[in-house]
């Protein structure tokens, strides 16, 4: 199993482009998570999937869009790229149930200029 | 609101014993997590306590009191590969995990 990937694992920006962030996992696991993490500080839920077809906002979406169209892919799509989405991205995913450790991606490290 | 309360960083030397404490305020309370964090890298899952108590898990042992709002994370022996941020996440009434910034573990000679 590989699983949590995320591509791509660097990405540079200018202000105002647009970008997808790819996620995929193959554990078969129900729930997955985007979350962001600025130097020194604890990850943010940005948005999050229950199972296909399902998304909802976490604490930080503005700026940010998800679909999740099957189990395994759950892609971020920054819109008009600002300074203030430069951070790491990481991807995760859960089994849901009774089971809610989180397995994570390597992480995009994105730059916006 | 939501809160965690751990030490910003600590420090402790290669093969002796480091425990690292944590509180807790959530809106209801489902669990709490454990996870490590080595510096330009994801979190890795270490533990997850439900019920008060000590759960062991080769050198590393985490101890929860929900009543006190309370964990900690016990390692042992420790290896310089323990350098890293230690991350203790409640998981709230919902189901979603509070992170933190973590306590950051330097190991030394």
């Amino acid at each position: 199993n590989a699983g949590v990937t995320q591509t791509p694992k660097f990405r540079i920006l200018k202000i105002g482009q647009s970008m997808t962030l790819q996620c995929a996992q193959d554990m078969n696991h129900n729930y997955m998570y985007w979350y962001r993490q600025d130097p020194g500080m604890g990850l943010k839920l940005i948005y999050y999937s229950v199972g296909a077809g399902i998304t909802d906002k976490g604490e930080v979406p503005n700026g940010y869009n998800v679909s999740r169209s099957t189990t395994e892919d759950f892609p971020l799509r920054l819109e008009l790229a600002a300074p203030s989405q430069t951070s790491v991205y990481f991807c995760a995913s859960s089994y849901g149930g009774e089971s809610y450790e989180q397995y994570f991606g390597p992480g995009t490290r994105l730059t916006v200029t | 609101g939501q809160n965690i309360d751990q030490p910003t960083e600590m420090t402790a030397t290669e093969g002796a014993i480091v425990q690292i404490n944590c509180t807790y305020q959530t809106s209801g309370f489902n669990g709490l997590f454990w996870y490590q964090q080595h510096a330009g890298e994801a979190p890795t899952f270490l533990s997850y306590n439900v019920l008060d108590g000590l759960e062991e898990k080769g050198r590393f042992s985490s101890f929860l009191s929900r009543s006190k709002g309370y964990s900690y994370l016990l390692l042992k022996e420790l290896q310089m590969k323990d350098s890293a941020s230690y991350l203790c996440v409640p998981m709230d009434s919902n189901y979603q995990l509070i992170w933190g910034a973590g306590t950051k573990l330097i190991i030394k000679p």
